[in-house]
């Protein structure tokens, strides 16, 4: 069973804050991705990444930026949070490749910034 | 630009009808489309996908057909149950491109007692 784990279920900050969301996937999944979720907007990709050290912009990468130290762990960073970066934060992984496109999802970080 | 839509938000459906949800897409350089369904309060989970040199795919209740040339697709789901109201998310990708898959806004199905 593949398991995409993030740090925090619920999260409040302050606007201003640095915010660090964790990631961890434990199916040696070469591939991770941040989305975020927003009513009528769907899921936005922010950032993905490839392979260790490796990142590529999504379509909403403003305001965030990602760390892949290791294969299995994906970090999502607000240098300084706002309040319209209140939202639902997924992570998901998948392997690399052609035909392998089906993404696994952890249960979601809700960042409430105030 | 959305490349990935889906037109209605929400849908309601009586328990043990017929569901059925659509999409369309603007790429025609998409070949691989997937179907995600999710809950409150939890990450979205792979339901059924269809490659393009197929024009339909079923699993269980769940069946995805696909129109390349009208650039539309759609999940069906018989019966309906109660299990089954949660946000439905279509999404799209190309094989030969890069590993991401695009996602529509989403559809929030209601089965109704």
């Amino acid at each position: 069973d593949v398991k995409v784990t993030q740090s925090s279920r619920y999260l409040v900050k302050r606007t201003g804050e640095k915010v660090f969301l964790e990631c961890v996937q434990d199916m040696d999944h070469e591939n991770m991705f941040w989305y975020r979720q927003d009513p009528g907007l769907g899921l936005r990709l922010i950032y993905f990444s490839y392979d260790v050290k490796m990142k590529e912009k999504g379509d909403i990468p403003e305001g965030y930026s990602v760390s892949r130290e290791k294969k299995e762990r994906f970090s999502l960073i607000l240098e300084s949070a706002s309040t319209n970066q209140t939202s639902m934060y997924l992570c998901a992984s998948s392997l690399f490749g052609v035909g392998s496109y089906e993404q696994y999802f952890g249960p979601g970080t809700r960042l409430t910034v105030t | 630009d959305q490349q990935v839509k889906q037109n209605s938000p929400s849908l309601s459906v009586q328990e043990g009808r017929i569901s059925i949800l659509n999409c369309d897409y603007t790429n025609s350089m998409f070949d691989y489309f997937l179907w995600y369904k999710k809950y409150p309060a939890e990450g979205p989970t792979f339901l059924i996908s269809i490659s393009s040199i197929k024009d339909k795919n079923e699993d269980g209740r769940f069946t995805v057909f696909l129109n390349k040339s009208a650039k539309h697709l759609s999940l069906h789901i018989v019966p309906s149950q109660p299990g089954d109201s949660a946000v439905y998310f279509c999404a799209a990708s190309e094989i030969e491109g890069e590993d991401k898959i695009i996602f529509g806004k989403g559809t929030r199905l209601h089965i109704l007692p």
